[in-house]
C-alpha cells in the first residue's frame, strides 16, 4: 500500500523559513520512473503546483517560486523534504505532497495534506 | 506558468452528463497529452480522476471520461451522481517539465 504523509510547523513567522518532509512507504523514489510532487492550496482557493523531484534527482521548481524552493531527497528514509524561505503570510495553506508513478503523469497517491499558517 | 482556465461552476441533476473544460496553450495542454483531472470534497485531499489525457486508475467510475482537442481539455461526468458534487481541478505538464493547475470548478448536484 502506497501512503504519504506530510510534516512540518504548522505556524511559522514571516520571513522564516519552511522546511517540510513528506514521508512515504510502499515505493521507492529510486525506481525509475517514480516521482513526488509539492502542492499548496491557500484557504478557499485553487491548487498551485510549487515543485517535482524525479527518481534520477532531477527538480523541477514553479516559476513565480523558483528563488524560494528547495526539493530534496533521501531515498534511504523515504522522504522528500521541501524548503520555503521568506515565507508571508499569503504563503498560508494546506500542502499536500503526492506521487506520480512511472509510465504516467498523473498524482495517484497524495498525503493527507499540513496546514501551514504565516503570522506574527 | 498560468493556471490553465477552467469554469467557476457547473451543475447538472441526477442522471445527467455535464462537461468540465480546461483551457492552456500549446506549452502545456496543446502540447502533450499529460492532463490530468483531480476530485476534492471539502477538507480533502485531491483524488485523481483521469490521468494522460483519457485514462482511468484502477477503482474510479467509468462514467468519469476525459479528452482533449486542441489547447482544450474537458472532463465528461454521466449519469451524475450526489457523491459527484465536488471541487475538480485539471492539470498539465508543460513545457518547462513543471506541472500547473486550472482555476477549478465547483460541480453542483441539482
Amino acid at each position: 500500500q502506497v501512503t504519504l504523509k506530510e510534516s512540518g510547523p504548522a505556524l511559522v513567522k514571516p520571513t522564516q523559513t519552511l522546511t517540510l518532509t513528506c514521508t512515504f512507504s510502499g515505493f521507492s523514489l529510486s525506481t525509475s520512473g517514480m516521482r513526488v510532487s509539492w502542492i499548496r492550496q491557500p484557504p478557499g482557493k485553487a491548487l498551485e503546483w510549487l515543485a517535482r523531484i524525479d527518481w534520477d534527482d532531477d527538480k523541477f521548481y514553479s516559476t513565480s517560486l523558483k528563488t524560494r524552493l528547495t526539493i530534496s531527497k533521501d531515498t534511504s528514509k523515504n522522504q522528500v523534504v521541501l524548503t520555503m524561505t521568506n515565507m508571508d503570510p499569503v504563503d498560508t495553506a494546506t500542502y499536500y505532497c503526492a506521487r506520480i508513478g512511472p509510465g504516467y503523469y498523473g498524482m495517484d497517491v497524495w498525503g493527507q495534506g499540513t496546514t501551514v499558517t504565516v503570522s506574527s | 506558468q498560468s493556471a490553465l482556465t477552467q469554469p467557476a461552476s457547473v451543475s447538472g441533476s441526477p442522471g445527467q452528463s455535464i462537461t468540465i473544460s480546461c483551457t492552456g496553450t500549446s506549452s502545456d495542454v496543446g502540447g502533450y497529452n499529460y492532463v490530468s483531472w483531480y476530485q476534492q470534497h471539502p477538507g480533502k485531499a485531491p483524488k485523481l480522476m483521469i490521468y494522460d489525457v483519457s485514462n482511468r486508475p484502477s477503482g474510479v467510475s467509468n462514467r468519469f471520461s476525459g479528452s482533449k482537442s486542441g489547447n482544450t481539455a474537458s472532463l465528461t461526468i454521466s449519469g451524475l451522481q450526489a457523491e459527484d458534487e465536488a471541487d475538480y481541478y485539471c492539470s498539465s505538464y508543460t513545457s518547462s517539465s513543471t506541472g500547473v493547475f486550472g482555476t477549478g470548478t465547483k460541480v453542483t448536484v441539482l
